[in-house]
């Protein structure tokens, strides 16, 4: 079957680094993305890997390796508003997208 | 980005009605549309995928006669949930792709739909 773990909740502190991760087995692989969900709104995009490597946007960066089947998002100088829950989600050999749960990251000042 | 606009926010409905949910692509063609369902706490649950001017396809167990997909045009779709009960009540959300498989889904803002 398809598969994708994350943890379900971290907290972090204001102005620190925390990294997310996320695991996958699925039926082909056709890139990985990264999405944001505030409470009660729809998802945001952050980011999408398809090659190794780490692609960095901001104060978010994504890492990939296929081979391990393993991502991770990292969120530097974390603000309040970071509060939210984090969506992996890969697209799989028919391009449609297997979702993770979710990580809900709490910042406490 | 690309904006995908999704109407109505949130809806009240007695329970035995039906609740229509649009949703647009504003600034690009969307040649496929999902639909998804999401409980509280818990992940998004693709329920359809409709490619503009074809059937939509079902996921496993969800109800294709309760949840009507019409995906008319490239720049719209709708869901519409029948006979509505309050097990229904949920939040709903659509994405758009513009056509490249590969290419980024955009959201709408979802919609809070509360039978009663």
């Amino acid at each position: 079957g398809q598969n994708i773990d994350q943890p379900t909740e971290m907290t972090a502190t204001e102005g620190a680094i925390v990294q997310i991760n996320c695991t996958y087995q699925t039926s082909g692989f056709n890139g990985l993305f990264w999405y944001q969900q505030h409470a009660g709104e729809a998802p945001t995009f952050l980011s999408y890997n398809v090659l190794d490597g780490l692609e960095e946007k901001g104060r978010f960066s994504s890492f990939l390796s296929r081979s391990k089947g393993y991502s991770y998002l990292l969120l530097k100088e974390l603000q309040m508003k970071d509060s939210a829950s984090y969506l992996c989600a890969v697209m799989d050999s028919n391009y449609q997208l297997i979702w993770g749960a979710g990580t809900k990251l709490i910042i406490k000042p | 980005g690309a904006v995908v606009s999704q109407h109505p926010s949130w809806v009240i409905c007695k329970s035995g009605t039906s609740v229509k949910i649009e949703c647009r692509s504003l600034d690009f063609q969307a040649t496929t549309m999902f639909w998804y369902r999401q409980f509280p706490k818990q992940s998004l649950m693709l329920m359809a995928t409709s490619n503009e001017g074809s059937k939509a396809t079902y996921e496993q167990g969800v109800e294709k006669d309760k949840f009507l997909i019409n995906h008319a045009s490239l720049t719209l779709s709708t869901l519409t949930v029948t006979s509505a009960h309050p097990e229904d009540s949920s939040f709903y959300i659509c994405s758009a792709r513009d056509g490249g498989r590969d290419t980024e889904a955009f959201f709408g803002q979802g919609t809070r739909l509360t039978v009663v």
